[in-house]
């Protein structure tokens, strides 16, 4: 079962407009990460947030984290065209130490920037 | 990008084949990852090897096997190739290199570029 799940699907917004994709867990995690995914190619990690914090900035990227609502937000702000791509989220759950280490993904937020 | 390639990037063969798919990388991370990403069902993890010869299955292993006798490669077999096996296939590392890298952190992964496999 999936353990991310972003909302929404798909988004399409004009280049100079901020973009907020969310995503809603179900269990208990360790941190939470944001990746970008362009059309053909592998995902790029973008930014990580641990369970102790709320938000975090990296550039024109924002995310907030609410372990009480098990959900977080990615926003782009001034978003660009060269921004559209797909968006997953990714958690780790509680892990205990030992070789236990996986991320679960979404299934991702298309993200469409418009010229 | 952590040095991963990936082996064949795209591949064609039929139902009944054995398909092995390689993933590489050049910077001694201990855990390797294989996905599949489908339309519909984001990223799924099938295995993953938290060192030489030490592997578990993910969320959607039946029908896949994986080895990993040395460090630096990560297999993945289809014994028997299966329509539903038709897919784009990742690879991925966990990055336990910590600060090492300026802004990056434990426990984000580092993907390859894929491998499109396509079974007829």
């Amino acid at each position: 079962s999936q353990q991310g799940e972003e909302d929404p699907q798909a988004l399409s917004i004009q280049e100079g407009e901020n973009a907020t994709m969310n995503c809603s867990y179900k269990t208990s995690i360790n941190n939470l990460q944001w990746y970008r995914q362009n059309s053909g190619r592998g995902l790029v990690h973008l930014i990580l947030i641990r369970s102790n914090e709320r938000e975090k900035h990296s550039g024109r990227l924002r995310v907030t984290l609410d372990t009480s609502k098990k959900s977080s937000s990615l926003l782009i702000t001034a978003s660009r065209a060269a921004d559209t791509a797909s968006y997953f989220c990714a958690t780790d759950g509680v892990w205990s130490g030992g070789s236990n280490y996986k991320l679960t993904f979404g299934k991702g937020t298309l993200l469409t920037v418009n010229p | 990008d952590a040095g991963i390639t990936q082996s064949p990037r795209h591949k064609v063969t039929e139902t009944g084949t054995p398909v092995t798919l390689r993933c590489h990388q050049t910077e001694n991370h201990r855990y390797m990852y294989w996905y599949r990403q489908d339309p519909g069902h984001g990223l799924r993890l099938i295995h993953y090897s938290y060192g030489v010869k030490d592997t578990d299955k993910g969320e959607v292993s039946d029908g896949y096997s994986v080895s990993r006798s040395k460090t630096e490669d990560f297999l993945l077999t289809l014994e028997s190739a299966t329509s539903s096996q038709t897919s784009v296939y990742f690879c991925a590392i966990r990055n336990n290199l910590g600060g090492r890298y300026p802004n990056q952190h434990h426990n984000e992964q580092f993907f390859g570029p894929g491998t499109r496999l396509t079974v007829l």
